[in-house]
C-alpha cells in the first residue's frame, strides 16, 4: 500500500498571502494524484487531479505541481473561504490512499 | 452531475444495513464509483470501488470481507452493505465518482 504523507499538519496564513501544502508518496504515483478540500460539516470536494487539471468551478488560485513522489498544492492568494482541511490522494495503485490532511487556517 | 445518498441510519450491533448512492448527469456504467469512510474527527479512507459496466469490484484490505459493494446500472445507483454491524462502524460514509463528484454523506451510528 502506498503511504501518503502531508505536511504541515496545520498551516496559518494571512489573507491574500500564498499557502503551500506538501504531499509525499512512499513510491512513485506518476501524476495520478488528486487534491480535495473539506470544509467543516461538508463532503470533500475534488479540486485538482491528474496533470494539474482543475475540477469544474475551482478557482484559478488553486494550482499544483510535482510528479513521482513529491507534490505541492498552492493557493496563490488565500481567501477566508479557503479555510478547510486539504487531502491528497493517489490513484496509481489500489488501494487508493489519502494523506492525513493539512488544515489551513487564517492567521 | 449529482450523487444523492440515502439518509442517516441508527442501528444496533449485529444488525444489517444497506445504504445507497443514486447518481445522475453522467454515464454511470463507465466510471469507477466507490465508498469512503470518515470516522468521527478523522481522515478519509477508501473502502472499495466498483465499475458498474462489468461489476468489477475492488476492496481495500481493511474492508475486504466486512462490507459488500454493488451497483445497479438500470437505476444508476451504487450500494454499500453490511451483514453484521459493529460499534466501530459508526462513521460518515461518502460515495464518490473517480476524479469527480461526491455524495453528501450518510451518517451511520451503531449503538446498543
Amino acid at each position: 500500500e502506498i503511504v501518503m504523507t502531508q505536511s504541515p499538519a496545520t498551516l496559518s496564513v494571512s489573507p491574500g498571502e500564498r499557502a503551500t501544502l506538501s504531499c509525499r508518496a512512499s513510491q512513485s504515483v506518476s501524476t495520478n494524484l488528486a487534491w480535495y478540500q473539506q470544509k467543516p460539516g461538508q463532503a470533500p470536494r475534488l479540486l485538482i487531479y491528474g496533470a494539474s487539471t482543475r475540477a469544474t468551478g475551482v478557482p484559478a488560485r488553486f494550482s499544483d505541481s510535482g510528479s513521482g513522489t513529491e507534490f505541492t498544492l498552492t493557493i496563490s492568494s488565500l481567501q477566508s473561504e479557503d479555510c478547510a482541511v486539504y487531502y491528497c490522494q493517489q490513484y496509481t495503485n489500489w488501494p487508493w490512499t489519502f494523506g492525513q490532511g493539512t488544515k489551513v487556517e487564517i492567521k | 452531475v449529482q450523487l444523492v445518498q440515502s439518509g442517516a441510519e441508527v442501528k444496533k450491533p449485529g444488525e444489517s444495513l444497506q445504504i445507497s448512492c443514486k447518481t445522475s448527469g453522467y454515464s454511470f456504467a463507465t466510471y469507477w464509483i466507490g465508498w469512503v469512510r470518515q470516522m468521527p474527527g478523522k481522515g478519509l479512507e477508501w473502502m472499495g470501488i466498483i465499475y458498474p459496466d462489468d461489476s468489477d469490484t475492488k476492496y481495500s484490505p481493511s474492508f475486504q470481507g466486512q462490507v459488500t459493494i454493488s451497483a445497479d446500472k438500470s437505476i444508476s445507483t451504487a450500494y454499500l452493505q453490511w451483514r453484521s454491524l459493529e460499534a466501530s462502524d459508526t462513521a460518515m460514509y461518502y460515495c464518490a465518482r473517480h476524479q469527480g463528484e461526491w455524495g453528501q454523506g450518510t451518517l451511520v451510528t451503531v449503538s446498543s
